[in-house]
């Protein structure tokens, strides 16, 4: 079975331009996570989804950050306009009812 | 203010003999916890879990022990294996406690090194 798809692996962008990070949960996952990891602060939450409803946006860090999750299978987390400070890797994790969370193999985002 | 705490950024371990992370932990609403395994350019991946009523639980070469009052947890793994090398993340979760269930907050991670 695949499991959580993340894309793309890698983005290199310019300060100033849209970045847009797209996630396809495991199959029949009712939960979607948005994480963001730097060494300074290491995993951080920024969003979650229930039944493709946001349930909290309360790690989100700026109105620069939006997150759309319109159907099951798929979510979008959009960075307008980008910063150098939104370098980092972005993780996209689902789960069924529970705890256990199952990550993608992240975006690596440069905003140069 | 961090809530999860690993104070080991990294640590070696000779093959065969006993690894042990440790995690500490400030909020006392956390009532489930978690241990994730990552590789470099991968996400983190599921390890062993522990409910606050219990205080072991084993997987394996895998056992993670939680100390409430002193609202401590560590993974021990034995024996330790080349294969196991990987930077552990410990997390916590407030449970069923209402807003914020299934969210999880994680440690910043311990690098494991184990030497063959």
């Amino acid at each position: 079975d695949a499991g959580v798809i993340q894309s793309p692996r890698h983005e290199v962008t310019e300060m100033g331009q849209e970045v847009t990070l797209r996630c396809k949960p495991i199959s029949g996952h009712d939960y979607l996570f948005w994480y963001r990891q730097t060494m300074m602060r290491g995993l951080e939450l920024l969003i979650y989804f229930n039944n493709n409803v946001p349930i909290d946006d309360s790690g989100m860090p700026e109105d620069r950050f939006s997150a759309k999750m319109p159907n099951a299978s798929f979510s979008t987390l959009k960075i307008q306009p980008s910063e150098p400070r939104d370098s980092a890797v972005y993780f996209c994790a689902s789960s069924l009812v529970g705890w256990t969370q199952y990550f993608g193999p992240g975006t690596r985002l440069t905003v140069l | 203010d961090q809530q999860v705490k690993q104070n080991s950024p990294s640590l070696s371990v000779q093959e065969g003999r006993i690894s042990i992370l440790n995690c500490d932990y400030t909020n006392s609403m956390f009532d489930y916890f978690l241990w994730y395994k990552k590789y470099p350019a991968e996400g983190p991946t599921f390890l062993i879990s522990i409910s606050s009523i219990k205080d072991k639980n084993e997987d394996g070469r895998f056992t993670v022990f939680l100390n409430k009052s002193a609202k401590h947890l560590s993974l021990h793994i034995v024996p330790s294996q080349p294969g196991d090398s990987a930077v552990y993340f410990c997390a916590a979760s407030e449970g069923d406690s209402g807003a914020g269930s299934y969210q999880l907050t994680f440690g910043k991670g311990t690098k494991l090194s184990v030497i063959p």
